[in-house]
């Protein structure tokens, strides 16, 4: 059983490119979010998605967009990096009663 | 609004210590869900407990123990004969019920166990 998988585990990216990190359950959880650990902080929500096809914006969501084609999979996609979005990336998911299962992160820096 | 303070920052005890870790939520709802998740020092996150705001009876799961007062807005988190494999980041989190599961989590609290 993966559980949830977040795929690439790290990842340097230049000002201005663009990438998707990848989330995948194998769990049949209808929730699935994004969030990012800036060091010392907490997780900050940046996208969520109810079920396929539906998503909705957290707390922090500029510079992002998602998409959730399937229940399984709910990649994050940014489209012009910029330094301010260095951080660690967890995906997680949720069966819907209230507890989350967390992918291992994906560490970004933008230089 | 929904809310999680964790004053502590960075706590360092020594090994076989007993240690709380503070967690004070603010939340206008009647009905949410409170958690604990563990951090170590490989990254993950992993899930420790749930609490609803129903059930007021402490919890004890070997070494850990939680203390949930609503009458204070507190979840407190106590580990007893720390361990070394104890040091983690731990982060309490709460969840409104009716809010599609967002959870807001706490700064979080570093907990150094020195041998």
């Amino acid at each position: 059983n993966a559980g949830v998988t977040q795929t690439p585990k790290f990842r340097i990216l230049k000002i201005g490119q663009s990438m998707t990190l990848q989330c995948a359950q194998d769990m049949n959880h209808n929730y699935m979010y994004w969030y990012r650990q800036d060091p010392g902080m907490g997780l900050k929500l940046i996208y969520y998605s109810v079920g396929a096809g539906i998503t909705d914006k957290g707390e922090v969501p500029n510079g992002y967009n998602v998409s959730r084609s399937t229940t399984e999979d709910f990649p994050l996609r940014l489209e012009l990096a910029a330094p301010s979005q260095t951080s660690v990336y967890f995906c997680a998911s949720s069966p819907s009663i209230y507890i989350q299962y967390f992918g291992a992160g994906t560490r970004l820096s933008v230089l | 609004a929904q809310k999680v303070t964790q004053a502590q920052t960075e706590i360092s005890v020594v090994e076989k210590e007993d240690v709380t870790l503070d967690c004070v939520y603010e939340t206008r709802d009647t009905t949410y869900y409170l958690f604990w998740y563990k951090q170590p020092p490989s990254g993950e996150l992993v899930f420790l407990i749930r609490r609803n705001s129903f059930d007021e009876q402490n919890e004890i799961s070997g070494r850990y123990s939680w203390n949930f007062q609503k009458s204070t807005s507190s979840f407190n988190f106590t580990i007893t004969a720390s361990q070394v494999v104890d040091s983690a980041v731990y982060f309490c989190a709460l969840s409104e019920m009716n809010r599609d599961d967002k959870i807001i989590f706490g700064k979080g609290t570093r907990l150094h166990i020195l041998p």
